[in-house]
């Protein structure tokens, strides 16, 4: 699985959209990149996935580069509630198969 | 449709002691996963078990530990003769196979 690359921690303004980078220039070309987060040391949940198509769902948008090496998670409208360390992880969309968490972008929303 | 579900949320023990964690999948995922969380550390995968099956042990601990999923009832991952340093959050993952794992709230354990 292709390494994540992701700053250490972020703050964003409640009500204004939260945009995390993450770095995947190794990826090739069956890996999808994940993004799950990790409220207060709450179970993760998972938030959205993608191969090279931007997705959105009710959480969040992601938007990958047309290169696939760097993608962004979106949330549109930040809320305290937010607050959570974030991981991006790539890895190959197959039947089953662990999860390998970095250390994930730390993001504070504040009122 | 409930979610994954571990029991117990927390587990005390005395050094030397067994825990027994156990992990019920979402309704019709046939593949668990247990992750560990130690205090301060990230999340590290220990077991991927599928219905009768270990398929992948490689994060698992050579010695003391043990996991299973029987064709009935919940995944259980088993701690003989714990040590402080096993005092973490377990964590458990389902899924249907090709989707994403969904994780239950975890397991505090606590050794004394």
């Amino acid at each position: 699985d292709a390494k994540t690359t992701q700053p250490t921690s972020m703050d964003c303004a409640e009500g204004r959209a939260a945009n995390l980078p993450c770095n995947h220039s190794t990826i090739s070309g069956n890996e999808y990149v994940y993004w799950y987060r990790q409220i207060h040391s709450q179970g993760p949940q998972y938030i959205i996935h993608g191969l090279k198509n931007n997705e959105t769902n009710e959480m969040a948008s992601l938007i990958i580069t047309e290169d696939r090496k760097s993608s962004t998670l979106i949330l549109p409208h930040a809320t305290l509630r937010d607050t959570a360390v974030y991981y991006c992880i790539v890895r190959v969309f197959y039947q089953g198969g662990k999860l390998i968490f970095g250390q994930g972008t730390e993001l504070s929303v504040k009122p | 449709n409930a979610g994954v579900m571990q029991n117990p949320r927390h587990l005390v023990r005395r050094r030397g002691q067994e825990a027994r964690l156990r992990c019920s999948p979402m309704k019709g995922h046939s593949h668990v996963y247990w992750y560990r969380q130690l205090p301060e550390e990230g999340l590290k995968f220990m077991v991927y078990l599928q219905k009768e099956n270990i398929i992948d042990e490689s994060g698992m601990p050579k010695e003391r530990f043990s996991a299973e999923f029987p064709k009935e009832g919940p995944s259980i991952l088993r701690i003989q003769q714990v040590v402080r340093g096993d005092s973490a959050a377990y964590f458990c993952a389902s899924s249907p196979g090709d989707y994403p794992q969904f994780f239950g709230p975890g397991t505090r354990l606590t050794v004394l």
